[in-house]
């Protein structure tokens, strides 16, 4: 089956900074690959998401890359905001259409 | 995006009832609906995919007798944790496939006393 995995596990930046995470990803077979954002006790929210035919989607400051062939994809986020501080988990879909997470990366933005 | 509701938020029950969970999309119909398990400070663990009219999947490890799934209706989903147990404290949370997307309910915490 699937397996992600997710780089790094926390992530501290200045606000206005960059943050970049990095996930890679087994099966060759995935062709979706979305980006979620989770804060405490809440529920996942997705923020962005990427299908295999597409190098690159932005959608105002957050974008996710993908490289196929290597099998791995990064979500961009810039000039980070202190709002933008969560856990932020990435997602391949497999057979039968279940998503298989990595094991997210806290995003911490300081002011 | 897609709506997809869960009730309890929280439950406090004693070691040994059980406890139901409801699932539901609110705006869309889904022939599939995903539980998942998650500790604090972890990832979200899929325990079994649940299947409109019949049997629910369950991944490997997961006690299919412990965790009743039942996907009654296109929008209902729900998880019935028997007899419960201190070990079975947890965040329950479930999703359902608009598409390819994945939406999520807003979780229940579970705390077996």
């Amino acid at each position: 089956g699937e397996n992600v995995e997710q780089h790094p596990s926390t992530l501290s930046v200045q606000e206005g900074d960059s943050a970049v995470i990095k996930c890679t990803y087994s099966d060759s077979a995935s062709n979706y690959f979305p980006w979620y954002k989770q804060e405490l006790g809440k529920r996942p929210q997705l923020i962005i998401d990427i299908r295999s035919n597409v190098g690159e989607k932005k959608d105002q400051r957050i974008a996710v890359t993908l490289n196929k062939t290597a099998k791995h994809f990064s979500l961009h986020i810039t000039e980070t905001q202190p709002e933008d501080s969560a856990v932020y988990f990435c997602a391949a879909l497999e057979y039968g259409n279940k998503l298989v997470f990595g094991a997210g990366t806290i995003l911490r933005v300081k002011s | 995006g897609a709506v997809v509701s869960q009730h309890p938020s929280w439950v406090i029950c004693k070691s040994g009832t059980s406890v139901k969970i409801e699932c539901r999309s609110l705006d869309f119909q889904a022939t599939t609906m995903f539980w998942y398990r998650q500790f604090p400070k972890q990832s979200l663990m899929l325990m079994a995919t649940s299947n409109e009219g019949s049997k629910a999947t369950y991944e490997q490890g997961v006690e299919k007798d412990k965790f009743l799934i039942n996907h009654a209706s296109l929008t209902l989903s729900t998880l019935t944790v028997t007899s419960a147990h201190p070990e079975d404290s947890s965040f329950y949370i479930c999703s359902a496939s608009a598409g390819e997307k994945l939406f999520f309910g807003s979780g229940t915490q579970l705390s077996v006393l």
